[in-house]
C-alpha cells in the first residue's frame, strides 16, 4: 500500500511569508498531486508532476522520485492562500490515496 | 472553464433511505471516480468507472453502493441503504487521460445521515 505523509499538519504564516509543505510517500508512482481544498470543503487541482519542478503564479511545486519526496512551496503568501494542501499519489492503477493535508493559515 | 458540476450540494436523508447524488463530468472526459471524505479525515477513493463499467472499487463500495452513467452525460452514485457512517462529503472527479490527465473535482455533495 502507497503510504502518503504530510508536514506540517498545520502551518500559520505572516502575508508575504514563503511558506513549504512537504509530501512523502512510500513506493513508486507515475505521477504525484497537489490539491488544494476550500474552507467550503471544494478540491481544486494545483499541480500533477512527474518530475522536475512546475510553477503557476505564486505556486511552485517540486518532486524528486528518487527520494520519494515532493514539495509545494507558496512565495509571497496571502490571506487568500489559506485552505488545506494536500498531497495525493496513485496506487497500483489511477486511484489516488490522499495525505491527510496540511491546513495553512495566511494573517495579515 | 470547464467544471464537474455535483447535485445536491447538502442532503440530508433518514438512515436506510435511498439516496442519489448526481454529477455532470466535463464533456470530453473519459474517466469518471467518487471519492469521499468523512468530516475530518483524509479523502478516499470509492470507485472508478472507464468505458460504462467499474474499473476499480474500494472495500468501501460494498453492494450498498452502485454507480451509473445513464445517459452519456450524468454520472450517479447511488447509496441504497444509508448508514450513519455514510455521513460524509462526496466528491465526484473526472479527467481525459487515466494516468497523465488533471484530475477536476466537483465541489462535493454534503451528505447527512440521521
Amino acid at each position: 500500500k502507497n503510504e502518503v505523509e504530510q508536514s506540517p499538519q498545520n502551518l500559520t504564516a505572516q502575508e508575504g511569508e514563503f511558506i513549504t509543505i512537504n509530501c512523502s510517500y512510500s513506493v513508486g508512482i507515475s505521477a504525484l498531486h497537489w490539491l488544494q481544498q476550500h474552507p467550503g470543503g471544494g478540491i481544486v487541482s494545483l499541480f500533477m508532476l512527474s518530475s522536475g519542478k512546475k510553477k503557476h503564479g505564486r505556486l511552485i511545486a517540486t518532486i524528486n522520485i528518487q527520494e520519494k519526496h515532493s514539495s509545494l512551496h507558496i512565495t509571497a503568501s496571502h490571506p487568500r492562500d489559506s485552505a488545506v494542501y494536500i498531497c495525493a499519489v496513485p496506487y497500483n492503477t489511477d486511484k489516488l490515496i490522499f495525505g491527510t493535508g496540511t491546513r495553512l493559515q495566511v494573517f495579515p | 472553464e470547464p467544471e464537474v458540476t455535483q447535485t445536491p450540494s447538502h442532503q440530508v436523508t433518514q438512515m436506510g433511505q435511498e439516496v442519489i447524488l448526481r454529477c455532470v463530468p466535463i464533456s470530453n472526459h473519459l474517466y469518471f471516480y467518487w471519492y469521499r471524505q468523512i468530516l475530518g479525515q483524509k479523502v478516499e477513493f470509492l470507485v472508478s468507472f472507464y468505458n460504462n463499467e467499474i474499473s476499480e472499487k474500494s472495500e468501501i463500495f460494498d453492494d450498498q453502493f452502485s454507480v451509473e452513467r445513464p445517459d452519456g452525460s450524468n454520472f450517479t452514485l447511488k447509496i441504497r441503504s444509508t448508514k450513519l457512517e455514510d455521513s460524509a462529503m462526496y466528491f465526484c472527479a473526472s479527467n481525459k487521460e487515466q494516468f497523465t490527465g488533471e484530475l477536476f473535482f466537483g465541489e462535493g455533495s454534503r451528505l447527512t445521515v440521521l
